[in-house]
């Protein structure tokens, strides 16, 4: 079975600086899809950013990143310029690419802080 | 276009009850899955419906039961309550195939609260 881990409960980040956070994987299968989710406080869970694992371009998604090292099965994410909008819970999701599921499978949460 | 549309957004029961809670999926898709959130376990995969059909279950007692109707919509139903089962109940709409890139939309969740 899939698994995800998040090595990192909270972060803290000042305004405008940068922060990455940190995901590792667990799978035997060589096609699947990552994600990262960001759920606001009392506000529902939306995508970051996606990440197909046959791609070998790491994905950017304006000041979000990531760093995708699919042999280390490590999956970072990386946000550039933070804004107080950006603290929230950050998750990091697995997916398998075989068609018939939709599960997700995520690691436990970075709660990201944005001091002004 | 609608998002996904949880409700109750917000409910209280006691052991040994039941509830039912209700998604609306994003117009047009057809695969609904739900999530039970808690600060201990975090996210975990309960079950996932495709044209009405469970498609996956995750590892959740026999208490846990949904369903989807052909519109779309899907329920899911905890039987004697329990403690426990306290959590926020996410569920999240998609569509399945290929070139889909396998986003899941997520509504905003049932906070089910259990004394």
């Amino acid at each position: 079975a899939q698994t995800v881990t998040q090595s990192q409960p909270e972060m803290s980040v000042q305004e405008a600086e940068t922060v990455t956070l940190s995901c590792t994987y667990d799978t035997s299968e060589s096609d699947y899809y990552l994600f990262w989710y960001k759920q606001p406080p009392s506000r529902q869970m939306i995508l970051v950013i996606r990440q197909e694992a046959y791609k070998q371009q790491n994905a950017t998604e304006n000041r979000f990143s990531v760093n995708f090292q699919k042999a280390a099965k490590s999956f970072s994410l990386k946000i550039s310029d933070s804004q107080l909008g950006d603290a929230a819970m950050y998750f990091c999701a697995y997916r398998t690419y075989q068609g018939g599921s939709e599960k997700l499978v995520f690691g436990k949460g970075t709660k990201l802080t944005v001091n002004p | 276009k609608a998002g996904v549309t949880q409700t109750p957004r917000y409910l209280i029961k006691t052991r040994g009850q039941q509830v039912t809670l209700s998604c609306s999926p994003i117009s047009g898709h057809r695969s609904v899955s739900w999530y039970q959130q808690t600060p201990g376990q975090g996210l975990q995969f309960l079950f996932e419906y495709f044209s009405e059909t469970q498609r996956n279950k995750g590892n959740f007692p026999g208490r846990f039961s949904g369903r989807q109707f052909s519109n779309s919509r899907s329920e899911m139903n905890v039987s004697t309550l329990e403690l426990g089962d306290s959590a926020l109940y996410l569920c999240a709409s998609s569509f399945p195939g290929l070139g889909s890139a396998g986003e899941l939309f997520f509504g905003e969740g049932s906070r089910l609260t259990v004394l």
